[in-house]
């Protein structure tokens, strides 16, 4: 499968307690994207990079949000000290910057739920 | 500030029927407005994307209409059948190459 994958796909965790996702986008792919989906919701955008610049970032993402992206492959979104309402489907998706279509294309997601 | 607005929420369709979706938006540099589909448990999945340029893509079943002086936009499946039974989201995206999606629309077509 040469899709985008994501690990884990399910964290559950204390409120407190950090955690770490993971994304690999697909290989040729020079732009990585963060999403958070909560229920019934779309999609809203956290961060962007082109290679392993991080280019964008939302007002969302408070300072215990970080994401990198070494080398320019695999990319980790981390959450220090958790609350409730990170709660929520994170997405990763990625794209080529050449392209009528600028298609991204989305992972699986990692559900995280704070207990 | 909810950049895309869509409707309808949920969507009940006879097999067969025509599925339509709306979204407007406010924001004129938006210069890219893909359609997604989500079926649960998954990730989005780009269906058809059009530019502002042109005012109507037709891809297979799936066609979007694009209003450009009213800022709206919408997704059109033609003949739906049961396995169309997803969650919809419009998008927008301009030069920043942030990407403001819809709040979704359920969609269910039945047999």
């Amino acid at each position: 499968d040469t899709g985008v994958s994501q690990d884990p796909r399910h964290k559950i965790t204390k409120r407190g307690q950090n955690v770490t996702f993971r994304c690999d986008p697909i290989s040729e792919h020079n732009r990585l994207y963060w999403y958070r989906q909560t229920l019934g919701q779309g999609p809203e955008f956290l961060t962007y990079f082109q290679n392993e610049a991080q280019l964008e970032k939302s007002r969302l993402l408070s300072d215990r949000f970080s994401a990198e992206r070494p080398k320019g492959s695999f990319s980790t979104l981390e959450i220090q000290r958790t609350e409730q309402g990170d709660s929520a489907m994170y997405l990763c998706a990625s794209s080529l910057t050449q392209g009528f279509y600028n298609e991204q294309f989305f992972g699986p997601g990692t559900r995280l739920t704070v207990l | 500030q909810q950049q895309v607005k869509q409707s309808p929420q949920s969507l009940i369709v006879q097999k067969g029927g025509i599925s339509i979706i709306n979204c407007a938006y406010e924001n004129t540099a938006f210069d890219y407005f893909p359609w997604y589909q989500q079926f649960p448990g998954k990730g989005p999945a780009l269906l058809i994307a059009i530019r502002p340029d042109v005012s109507e893509k037709k891809e297979g079943r799936f066609t979007i209409s694009f209003n450009k002086s009213a800022k709206q936009f919408s997704l059109h499946i033609m003949d739906s059948q049961p396995g169309d039974s997803a969650t919809y989201f419009c998008a927008a995206n301009g030069r920043r190459n942030q990407f403001y999606f819809g709040t979704g629309t359920s969609l269910t077509v039945i047999p």
